[in-house]
């Protein structure tokens, strides 16, 4: 059972870099979703997905952005990295729009430094 | 006032003991609630929905009350394998319907 596979599990950057984290699952999910988890802070929604062809704005999306050419697979773009950027990032899926189970299925997360 | 509030801890105690943790939300408009536990380095996982009539899962008790806004876990019996961080996650809607606010965390150490 893969579940939710993220790439990389570590990165680094300069600043200015551009680079994408990949994510994909097996789980045939419709809602997917991107995360970032600060140290000591609670986790905070950069994008969202309710299905294929269709994204939203989270809470803190300024400075990414996805797509979602299939069910399966939901890329996180980060563009001209900052230092603001450090962070671990989790991608994320679910069956439903959450209010009933509220139950997501996390990748293991990609840690990223921006240098 | 953040939408979900946690005691950060750390919350030490030995095995055996029971320890409870609260958490509150800001929108009275809430719905869904639940405790997420995340390993050190780890992915979030979900450890148990709240229902309004509080539930329980083993050694794990789940309350909620609506009029103050608060959530709390009673861990009974504390393992060693309890230690983690425990999130209190609270719905909100959004254009899409629902996504969900997580707060900062509790830490639980569970010593020998």
């Amino acid at each position: 059972n893969a579940g939710v596979t993220q790439t990389p599990k570590f990165r680094i950057l300069k600043i200015g870099q551009s680079m994408t984290l990949q994510c994909t699952q097996d789980m045939n999910h419709n809602y997917m979703y991107w995360y970032r988890q600060d140290p000591g802070m609670g986790l905070k929604l950069i994008y969202y997905s309710v299905g294929a062809g269709i994204t939203d704005k989270g809470e803190v999306p300024n400075g990414y952005n996805v797509s979602r050419s299939t069910t399966e697979d939901f890329p996180l773009r980060l563009e001209l990295a900052a230092p603001s950027q450090t962070s671990v990032y989790f991608c994320a899926s679910s069956y439903d729009g959450l209010s009933v189970t509220g139950e997501l299925f996390f990748g293991e997360g990609s840690r990223l430094t921006v240098l | 006032r953040k939408e979900v509030e946690q005691d950060p801890g750390p919350f030490n105690v030995p095995e055996g003991a029971t320890v409870a943790f609260n958490c509150t939300y800001s929108n009275s408009a809430s719905q869904s609630f639940f405790w997420y536990r995340q390993d050190c380095r780890k992915e979030p996982k979900l450890l148990m929905s709240v229902y309004s009539s509080g539930n329980e899962d083993g050694r794990f008790t789940a309350q909620l009350n609506r009029a103050s806004q608060y959530i709390s876990l009673l861990i009974r019996d504390s393992k060693l394998s309890d230690s983690a961080t425990y999130l209190c996650v609270v719905t909100a809607s959004s254009n899409s319907g629902y996504a969900l606010n997580f707060g900062k965390g509790t830490s639980l150490l569970v010593t020998p």
